[in-house]
Parts: C-alpha cells; sequence; structure tokens
C-alpha cells in the first residue's frame, strides 16, 4: 500500500545533541510537510518542500533545518535540541493545487522525540 | 487571521449514543476542511474532505457537513473503537500551487461500553 512511512518511531537525544528524523513516502506526491505537535495541541506546521523549493515558515526556529535529497525523501535536522522540542514530530505528503486534484495531506505515523 | 475553534475539547459518550463534535473557523481564501482522527501516538488519519457550503459526506457511523461557518462531525451510534481525538484542519493557498492546514486542537472521543 501505498504510504507514508517516518523512522524512527521513537527518539531519545540529550540537549544540545543534533539529531535527524527521516520521512519517506510512496505516494508519489510533490509536496512533503513537517509538523511540531505537543501534548493536547494542534499539529503545528514547520516548513514544507514544492518538489525542492523549500518553504519556512516565519516562526519556525532556526534550530530546525530540512532536506530533501529526493522525491521520496525529506529529513528533519534539529541543530541544538532544547528541553522545549520534545514533542511528536509528523511528516505529511500531498499533491499540489494545480488541476484541482485532491489535495488532502497524508501523514506519517510520527516519531516521538524525548529530549533528556 | 486564520483561526479554526473545535468544541467540545473533551465529550465522553456510551455506547450507542449520538452526538455532533463542532469546528467553526474563520480564514481567507478556504480550499477546503478536512476531517482527521488521531489515535494516541499516531499520526492523523483523514477522514473527510468538505469543499462548499451545503456538502455532505459519509463514512461508516460518521457524517460531516459544512456552512459557510462551520463544520459538524456527526457521530451515529458510537462504538468503542470510534474512541480518539479528532481534529478539524482548513485549507487556505500558501501562494503557487501549495495549500497550508491550520489545526484545530481537536476533540477528545471517548465512548464506553
Amino acid at each position: 500500500d501505498a504510504m507514508v512511512i517516518q523512522n524512527p518511531r521513537y527518539q531519545v537525544t540529550q540537549f544540545g545533541k543534533p539529531v535527524t528524523l527521516s520521512c519517506s513516502q510512496t505516494l508519489n506526491h510533490n509536496v512533503m510537510y513537517w509538523y511540531q505537535q505537543k501534548s493536547s495541541q494542534a499539529p503545528k506546521l514547520l516548513f514544507h518542500y514544492y518538489d525542492k523549493d523549500f518553504n519556512n515558515e516565519a516562526d519556525t526556529p532556526d534550530n530546525f533545518q530540512s532536506r530533501r535529497p529526493n522525491t521520496s525523501f525529506c529529513f528533519l535536522d534539529i541543530r541544538s535540541p532544547g528541553l522545549g522540542d520534545a514533542a511528536m514530530y509528523l511528516c505529511a505528503t500531498s499533491r499540489d493545487w494545480r488541476g484541482r486534484s485532491s489535495y488532502e495531506q497524508y501523514f506519517g505515523p510520527g516519531t516521538r522525540l524525548t529530549v533528556t | 487571521e486564520d483561526q479554526v475553534t473545535q468544541s467540545p475539547e473533551a465529550l465522553r459518550l456510551q455506547e450507542g449514543e449520538s452526538s455532533s463534535l463542532n469546528c467553526s473557523y474563520t480564514v481567507s481564501g478556504l480550499r477546503g476542511l478536512f476531517w482527521y482522527r488521531q489515535d494516541p501516538g499516531k499520526g492523523p488519519e483523514f477522514l473527510f474532505t468538505l469543499y462548499s457550503a451545503g456538502e455532505e459526506k459519509e463514512k461508516e457511523r460518521l457524517k460531516a457537513t459544512l456552512t459557510k461557518k462551520e463544520s459538524f462531525l456527526h457521530i451515529t451510534a458510537p462504538k468503542p473503537e470510534d474512541s480518539a481525538t479528532y481534529l478539524c484542519a482548513v485549507c487556505r493557498g500558501y501562494g503557487g500551487a501549495t495549500n497550508k492546514l491550520i489545526f484545530g486542537t481537536g476533540t477528545l472521543l471517548a465512548v464506553q461500553p
């Protein structure tokens, strides 16, 4: 089945130690998104890629970076994690808007990040 | 400012007791409204997209409706397996060919046997 895969599902890192989260998709969607979701809160968009074009949200801290080496893969890098970065990180994909095709976002299972 | 408000924050139902969840929104350039289900520790699972006022979608015990200011998710004769957080999100253009979802904080539904 076509899907969005995130690895690892659980990640523990130390305060200030860089960490990379991975997302891959078999849906062949050209848009990929990264969200941060803290307990009992709405998912918060960090940034997205439209093909290779990177779009950062204005309030996303510089500590968060992303890479998309090809259509299928996207990475979230947290350069110096702080305690406040502990959260669930969600990857999502969608088709683009052109042609009024369906543009629902499909989410992966998430990576739960713990910072010690 | 774009805003999505869901109510109630939490809802406890007995099995078979029908009810509705509300999502009210203000957004410029609405491209659609989405409902997702989220189980604890998992990513949101897509349920419905509604594009225009008056539209309705159904799936098993769930029915979603849309007006110009709000959407309802009606749950008919719920079962314990319907227990989850239900998220509403509005979609607006982001510039160019991509779109942006603005989420509400969800309604936590618990259905007791």
